[in-house]
């Protein structure tokens, strides 16, 4: 089956700041690719999510991730936070039929 | 927006006592999870169905079962509650070949 690894587990930023948050999956096949957000107390929201075309992708609230092929990856970004994206996102991978998801960063923006 | 409901949001249940998590969706999905999440954790898939009449088991070992005899509904059931079963449990459902998941609000289970 297929994995999936975030790198950070938290990150702190003041607002205005850059944000590059990292994604990798496992699975040498066609894949679909997403980002979930938990803001706090809340379900899981789509935030975007790459199928097939434009491996630049841009979703709801500024947000963009890029699909590299060769490097398995799907890395979220976002050129200017705000405190309001103070939130736990999640990357996940839909290969084979079933949804997989990493272990989550949790963001946390300082005003 | 997604219509995806899961009850009770909360649970606090004793020792041995049989649970049953209820999941309901309205958008006709054919395709429908379960995953658990300890806080600050990764989501964990425990169960899924293709359709009516299909489950399978997922990635993480669980002593739960689910049912999907109607298109709309996924119950999970804890035939014996453990404290080692205290988690968040979240339904999802979505159509097959490999769209997105919708999800629901979770129900956060404590066994005493």
């Amino acid at each position: 089956a297929q994995s999936v690894s975030q790198h950070n587990h938290h990150v702190i930023l003041s607002e205005a700041a850059s944000l590059e948050l990292g994604c990798n999956y496992s699975y040498g096949g066609t894949v679909n690719l997403f980002w979930y957000v938990q803001y706090p107390g809340q379900h899981l929201q789509l935030l975007l999510k790459y199928f097939s075309g434009d491996p630049l992708v841009k979703g709801i609230k500024g947000f963009e991730a890029e699909f590299i092929k060769s490097k398995f990856s799907f890395n979220l970004r976002k050129p200017s936070v705000q405190w309001s994206d103070t939130a736990e996102y999640f990357c996940a991978v839909n290969a084979q039929g079933d949804m997989r998801f990493g272990a989550g960063t949790r963001l946390t923006v300082k005003p | 927006e997604a219509d995806i409901y899961q009850t009770p949001r909360y649970l606090v249940i004793g020792t041995g006592k049989k649970i049953t998590l209820e999941c309901s969706q309205t958008m006709g999905h054919d395709k429908m999870y379960w995953y658990q999440q300890d806080p600050g954790m990764e989501l964990h898939l425990i169960h899924y169905s293709y359709g009516v009449n299909s489950t399978e088991k997922g990635d993480l070992s669980s002593e739960s079962t689910v049912s999907r005899i109607r298109t709309e509904h996924f119950p999970l059931t804890l035939e014996s509650a453990r404290p080692s079963h205290t988690s968040q449990y979240l339904c999802a459902s979505g159509q097959p070949l490999n769209t997105e998941a919708f999800f629901g609000q979770g129900t956060r289970l404590t066994v005493v």
